[in-house]
């Protein structure tokens, strides 16, 4: 199994705060990673795909790059409802895994 | 409007059986592979099975391999996880989610084993 590596485990930032998050394959994915956020008590959602495309209706200060082991979430200027948990999941191959989650928490 | 409504979790003995339904809306569901993913504050997310559009392929996490059966009823835009022999360990949030990005997830049902 690909195992998800995330960093870090949680962080605190204030609002307009500039925020990256990363994620490392044990192995190459190409591009095949996706990136999701998690509110208390809601499911995730899907932000990212194929490590850097948005999902439509995710605001444009969420980007995502990388390719092969090596990924990166960045939010541009942290906004309140941006206070989460993200997870990346790797799709190259069956099964499907995930990173243990970044919490994001306000400073 | 585009949405994966779970049913059918609830409090179920170590041994005993469970059936978990998720009820698609809003998009062509037989045009998708559908996924179980579940998840608990220990482990975090966990995919469980996988069933592609039209039921050829079948995958399933080596942790419930051989007790549990993912289905889907494209004609009743329904998927299904048939859940035989629970362990105390399968008790999670269960989602069902849409295509190999799980670009779309149910609200979740919780799945509880005890004695």
């Amino acid at each position: 199994d690909i195992q998800m590596t995330q960093s870090p485990s949680s962080l605190s930032a204030s609002v307009g705060d500039r925020v990256t998050i990363t994620c490392r394959a044990s192995q190459s994915i190409n591009r095949y990673l996706n990136w999701h956020q998690q509110k208390p008590g809601k499911a995730p959602e899907l932000l990212i795909y194929a490590a850097s495309s948005l999902q439509s209706g995710v605001p444009s200060r969420f980007s995502g790059s990388g390719s092969g082991t090596d990924f990166t979430l960045t939010i541009s200027s942290l906004q309140p409802e941006d206070f989460a948990t993200y997870y990346c999941q790797q799709g190259y191959s069956t099964p499907v895994t995930f990173g243990q989650g970044t919490k994001v928490e306000i400073k | 409007e585009v949405q994966l409504v779970e049913s059918g979790g609830g409090l179920v003995k170590p041994g005993g059986s469970l059936r978990l339904s998720c009820a698609a809306s809003g998009f062509t569901f037989s045009s998708y592979r559908m996924n179980w993913v579940r998840q608990t504050p220990e482990k975090g997310l966990e995919w469980v099975s996988s069933i592609s559009s039209g039921s050829d392929y079948k995958y399933y996490a080596d942790s419930v391999k051989g007790r549990f059966t993912i289905s889907r009823d494209n004609a009743e835009n329904s998927l299904y996880l048939q859940m035989n022999s629970p362990r105390v360990e399968d008790t999670a949030v269960y989602y069902c989610a849409r295509d190999g990005n799980l670009d779309l997830w149910g609200q979740g049902t919780l799945v509880t084993v005890s004695s």
